[in-house]
């Protein structure tokens, strides 16, 4: 099973800040297979980036995500008061799929 | 509207059997592979399994193989999650999502319900 280890467990930043968000896997696996998900108190999670960098459909460009291999990023430009929420990764390319432990990102 | 229904909460005792339900709606049914997610309180996301409604092909999670029963009736556009016996361990929210691709095992999910909390207490 590849587990998914998340970095920062909270992020504190003020709105207008970057929020840089880390995702490392235990090992490699097919291609840039991750995506990465918003999820607020009460809600379901939201898709945002899927294939480690493409945007899911109407996602604000100030969200993109990078990396390959073992080591992906999340990045959050110009932090928005309704982006203070927890952020998931979770990894497509192997069998189980698995989610990350979460970054929550908190207003400062 | 493309939406997934969820059946709405259940407060059951150990020991009890549940089956709950997410009904599809505003897309091809049978052609995206549905997930279930479950979310204990406090806690992060974890893949169940996952079940094609077109064939009711079901892929299970290790963790999750043997305890619960993934199905699918595509008449009625509806994916199922059931127990036989619940533990108070199996207190969560339990979402159902469907996959954003018709590629098989590009397995990750743009629509999302709105869970069905599920607490199993004496």
């Amino acid at each position: 099973e590849t587990v998914l280890t998340q970095s920062p467990g909270t992020l504190s930043l003020s709105p207008g800040e970057r929020a840089t968000l880390s995702c490392r896997a235990s090992q490699s696996f097919r291609s840039s297979y991750l995506a990465w998900y918003q999820q607020k108190p009460g809600q379901a999670p939201r898709l945002l980036i899927y294939g480690a960098s493409s945007r899911a459909t109407g996602i604000p460009d100030r969200f993109s995500g990078s990396g390959s291999g073992t080591d992906f990023t999340l990045t959050i430009n110009r932090l928005e008061s309704e982006d203070f929420a927890v952020y998931y990764c979770q990894q497509y390319g192997s069998s189980p799929l698995t989610f990350g432990g979460g970054t929550k990102v908190e207003m400062k | 509207e493309v939406q997934l229904v969820q059946s709405g909460a259940e407060v059951k005792k150990p020991g009890e059997s549940l089956k709950i339900s997410c009904e599809g709606s505003g897309y091809s049914f049978t052609s995206y592979w549905i997930a279930w997610v479950r979310q204990m309180p406090g806690k992060g996301l974890e893949w169940m399994g996952i079940i094609y409604p077109g064939d009711s092909d079901t892929r299970y999670s290790p963790s999750f193989q043997g305890q619960v029963t993934i199905s699918a009736d595509k008449s009625i556009n509806t994916a199922y999650l059931q127990w036989s016996s619940l533990k108070a361990s199996d207190t969560a929210m339990y979402y159902c999502a469907k996959c954003r691709e018709v590629i098989p095992r590009n397995w990750f999910f743009d629509l999302w319900g709105r869970g069905t909390l599920v607490t199993v207490s004496s």
